[in-house]
């Protein structure tokens, strides 16, 4: 079945130090989701990507999507502490109703 | 607050109870999910709702029942579960149909303990 992989699993930086957390799928993607979880919360959306070898920004956060639709980063720029939590992936492919999450990555940063 | 409301948010339960999981949205969205987070595990869809009918049921066993009496409200029915059912189950909603390329907003969670 399709699965979605993420890495690294897990990454701890320091403070100002920049993290990028990389999601690939076994099948082409119609596009894909980002979510953040903070520890003890719920997943949060952050960004759709659709189009292929999309770029969005958001302040120090930068996402991509690959140009076959089989990847995506995201990126983010000297972390702060309010960057801790795990990020998702979750992609979807065309004429299905669900989405398929990514394994995860969880960033701690040291102050 | 997320809009999501999930109840309760903390069940213990031994494997011969009945008991069931609510989720209410108040954001208007016609899609309704069930997800189970465990750990080390990535988020495995089970439900999904589209406009109250059930669209897809991702090969979740016969004893988690789920029920989508209207838009805005979604159960699930817990009925003789084992210990690998022991999870955070998440509730989501999103506007359009589901899979519909819109934002999931997720409740808080039911943490789920079977003894």
């Amino acid at each position: 079945g399709q699965q979605v992989m993420q890495i690294p699993q897990y990454q701890h930086v320091q403070e100002g130090e920049d993290f990028t957390t990389y999601c690939n799928s076994s099948t082409t993607l119609s596009n894909i989701q980002w979510y953040k979880q903070r520890p003890g919360g719920h997943p949060v959306f952050l960004i759709q990507l659709v189009k292929s070898g999309e770029v969005k920004k958001q302040k120090r956060l930068t996402f991509q999507f690959g140009e076959a639709k089989k990847n995506s980063s995201l990126h983010i720029t000297a972390t702060q502490t309010t960057d801790v939590g795990t990020y998702f992936c979750a992609g979807t492919t065309s004429g299905t109703y669900k989405y398929i999450f990514g394994t995860g990555t969880r960033l701690k940063v040291l102050a | 607050e997320t809009g999501v409301t999930q109840t309760p948010r903390h069940l213990v339960m031994g494997m011969t109870n009945k008991k069931s999981l609510k989720c209410e949205q108040h954001l208007g969205h016609n899609a309704m999910y069930w997800y189970k987070q465990s750990a080390k595990k990535p988020l495995e869809l089970m439900f999904v709702y589209s406009l109250e009918e059930r669209v897809e049921n991702n090969s979740v066993p016969s004893r988690f029942s789920p029920e989508c009496p209207n838009s805005s409200h979604l159960f699930l029915h817990l009925h003789t579960l084992q210990p690998e059912d022991s999870a955070l189950y998440l509730c989501a909603s999103s506007q359009g149909m589901a899979g519909g390329w819109q934002p999931q907003h997720f409740g808080d969670g039911t943490r789920l303990s079977i003894l």
